[in-house]
């Protein structure tokens, strides 16, 4: 079975410093990863994916996030947070293309 | 190109009522996917169509929901005889193949059931 768990429903940083979004996820076979950003009252826009390549992969917006099988984490990473991050996160997973599993999200708040 | 548009943005319903959540994939997409928001959750998968046929439907309440994706025109989510606990955001995503291809969401459709 196919789960997602994202540690943390919210987070704060200080503008300028490092974020640290986690996800740890569960499946039987391997998994295609996503990570997803969703601004108040609008869909979620894809910040990147992993798909059986590199394990570390790079997104928009400066993010991005590193496959982990020994860990099965995909944790979700930005050197510098910018005001214009603070939305919410999701982590997703998905074995067959189907059906993809959400996350709870975690909110990020990020201080001036 | 446009991207996925979904109407009404907001819907509200009394109980009992029916309602029909409109989604128009990415022009050359025929892959659709919708999901259900629940306040403070994740998305859960409701239903996979591609035209004309419904691929995976395992998240779907066995009652009062169904989904349509018709040769033409957009995909219909229709719920029947609604409930308060229907109330919540529902997503739909459009892909232009089945494998684990970019899903790209529409802004939603925020339900409330008085």
């Amino acid at each position: 079975a196919q789960s997602v768990t994202q540690l943390g429903s919210h987070v704060s940083v200080s503008e300028g410093a490092l974020v640290l979004l986690r996800c740890n996820y569960s499946s039987s076979v391997p998994p295609y990863l996503f990570w997803y950003v969703q601004y108040p009252n609008q869909g979620l826009q894809l910040l990147l994916k992993y798909t059986s390549a590199a394990t570390l992969v790079k997104g928009i917006n400066g993010f991005e996030a590193e496959f982990k099988k020994s860990e099965t984490s995909f944790h979700l990473t930005k050197p510098s947070a910018h005001m214009s991050d603070a939305a919410e996160y999701f982590c997703a997973v998905s074995e067959n293309g189907n059906q993809f599993y959400f996350g709870t999200g975690t909110s990020l708040t990020v201080i001036p | 190109n446009a991207g996925v548009m979904q109407n009404p943005r907001h819907l509200v319903r009394r109980r009992g009522q029916e309602a029909r959540l409109r989604c128009s994939p990415m022009k050359g997409h025929s892959h659709v996917y919708w999901y259900r928001q629940l306040p403070e959750e994740g998305l859960k998968f409701m239903v996979y169509l591609q035209k004309e046929n419904i691929i995976d439907e395992s998240g779907m309440p066995k009652e009062r929901f169904s989904a349509e994706f018709p040769k033409e025109g957009p995909s219909i989510l229709r719920i029947q005889q609604v409930v308060r606990g229907d109330s919540a955001a529902y997503f739909c995503a459009s892909s232009p193949g089945r494998s684990p291809e970019t899903q790209y969401f529409g802004p939603g459709t925020r339900l409330l059931v008085l």
